[in-house]
């Protein structure tokens, strides 16, 4: 079935770099979303993508959804301890499902 | 609005038992979605519900059904509970079908022992 494959599994960073993780589908995704998941919480919507090569930001959060629409990113400049969590994308996938990649892990040092 | 709402929160069984978990998504939502989410393997579909009908369906053994009532409400059983089932279960609702953005609740955290 279509997969959503997210890299890098975990990101370790310090506070101020710049953080970026990316999706890749082997077939044509409708829509991508993506989510963020506090420690100890639930995913919450950030933002949907749905036009070839659109990109959309976020105050420091950059997201894009590549010209072909099998891969997205988001990348987040100057990282705060606040963007800690887990970042998942969601591809929408041929029969009106999502299709999660397995997400990011982000940590980040003071 | 009130948001997605699951219960319990948190469940202890035994192997064997068999479990009912419930989801009440966002008023006016007519979709509900339900995921495993384990350490190792992130957030797996378990099956959509729309206007209480199954319009997808994940991997997961018979053991896993839900239901959706017609105030869209939904439950999800396992019965015949291993220690593999152990996770935490989130129900998602949304206004249009999956693909639409989804609106997680907080989760029902299941211990099987």
């Amino acid at each position: 079935g279509q997969q959503v494959m997210q890299i890098p599994q975990y990101q370790h960073v310090q506070e101020g770099e710049d953080f970026t993780t990316y999706c890749n589908s082997s077939t044509t995704l409708s829509n991508i979303q993506w989510y963020k998941q506090r420690p100890g919480g639930h995913p919450v919507f950030l933002i949907q993508l749905v036009k070839s090569g659109e990109v959309k930001k976020q105050k420091r959060l950059t997201f894009q959804f590549g010209e072909a629409k099998k891969n997205s990113s988001l990348h987040i400049t100057a990282t705060q301890t606040t963007d800690v969590g887990t970042y998942f994308c969601a591809g929408g996938g041929s029969q009106g499902n999502l299709i999660f990649g397995k997400g990011t892990k982000l940590s980040v040092k003071p | 609005k009130a948001g997605v709402t699951q219960t319990p929160r948190y469940l202890i069984k035994t192997r064997g038992q068999q479990v009912t978990l419930s989801c009440s998504p966002i008023s006016g939502h007519r979709s509900v979605s339900w995921y495993q989410q384990t350490p190792g393997q992130g957030l797996q579909f378990l099956f959509e519900y729309f206007s209480e009908t199954q319009r997808n369906k994940g991997n997961f053994p018979g053991r896993f059904s839900g239901r959706q009532f017609s105030n869209s409400r939904s439950e999800m059983n396992v019965s015949t509970l291993e220690l593999g089932d152990s996770a935490l279960y989130l129900c998602a609702s949304s206004l249009g079908v999956q693909a639409y953005e989804q609106y997680f609740g907080p989760g029902t955290r299941l211990t099987v022992t």
